[in-house]
């Protein structure tokens, strides 16, 4: 079936620190993939998205880019802030059937100042 | 730009209480979502409505009902609250695919629901 991996958190950086958040997925024929951010006490919002291979989502200073050959969508920042603190989340969604969506786990990113 | 509106916020119950989260979007989608949200266990979703008039089960559905008031509206109830219930719950709606969109997802801010 389909499913996401992300790691584990939490992660915490640096203010300026690069930052990558890893995440793999499975699933059958081309799903699109996005990353959600959730900032404290708030609902989950969209970050960036991509919904075929190479292509490269980017939001915010954040960037993924979609690999088929490695499954993954690693989501990537150059220089963090104090702001990004926040739980992120990797999803996918089939376009077969009745569209779902498959969350992973969630990694809480915390940057300190 | 309400979005997705979630009520209520917050709310304790007993067990065997019954109650019902009520979901509101006023972007004119399709399909509406009921996630919960448990530590370390990412989203599950609960139910989901594809359309006005149907409504599907999720990974997780049993003890939950739903009903799919009209295109706006998404309500889940809980008939007898167990203390398994305890999770913060969202409520999303989808964007259509037209005009090139890609179907993300919107989210209401959540309902934390504590069952004693």
């Amino acid at each position: 079936g389909n499913s996401v991996t992300q790691m584990e958190g939490p992660v915490t950086l640096s203010e300026e620190a690069f930052l990558t958040i890893n995440c793999t997925y499975t699933a059958t024929g081309y799903p699109s993939l996005f990353w959600y951010v959730q900032y404290p006490g708030e609902g989950l919002q969209l970050l960036l998205k991509a919904t075929k291979a190479d292509d490269k989502g980017s939001n915010k200073g954040f960037e993924a880019t979609y690999r088929k050959e490695t499954t993954s969508f690693h989501l990537e920042k150059g220089s963090v802030q104090v702001s990004d603190s926040a739980v992120y989340f990797c999803a996918l969604s089939t376009t077969s059937g009745t569209y779902k969506y498959i969350f992973g786990t969630g990694t809480r990113l915390k940057v300190l100042a | 730009n309400a979005g997705v509106t979630q009520t209520p916020k917050f709310q304790v119950l007993k067990t065997g209480q019954s109650m019902t989260l009520q979901c509101a979007q006023d972007m004119n989608h399709n399909s509406m979502y009921w996630y919960r949200q448990d530590p370390g266990m990412g989203l599950r979703l609960i139910y989901y409505s594809a359309s006005e008039g149907t409504t599907d089960k999720g990974e997780v559905p049993n003890g939950y009902n739903v009903s799919r008031l009209n295109k706006r509206e998404f309500s889940l109830r809980l008939e007898s609250a167990a203390p398994s219930q305890t999770s913060v719950y969202f409520c999303a709606s989808r964007r259509g695919l037209a005009g090139g969109n890609t179907g993300e997802l919107f989210f209401g801010e959540g309902s934390r629901l504590t069952v004693l």
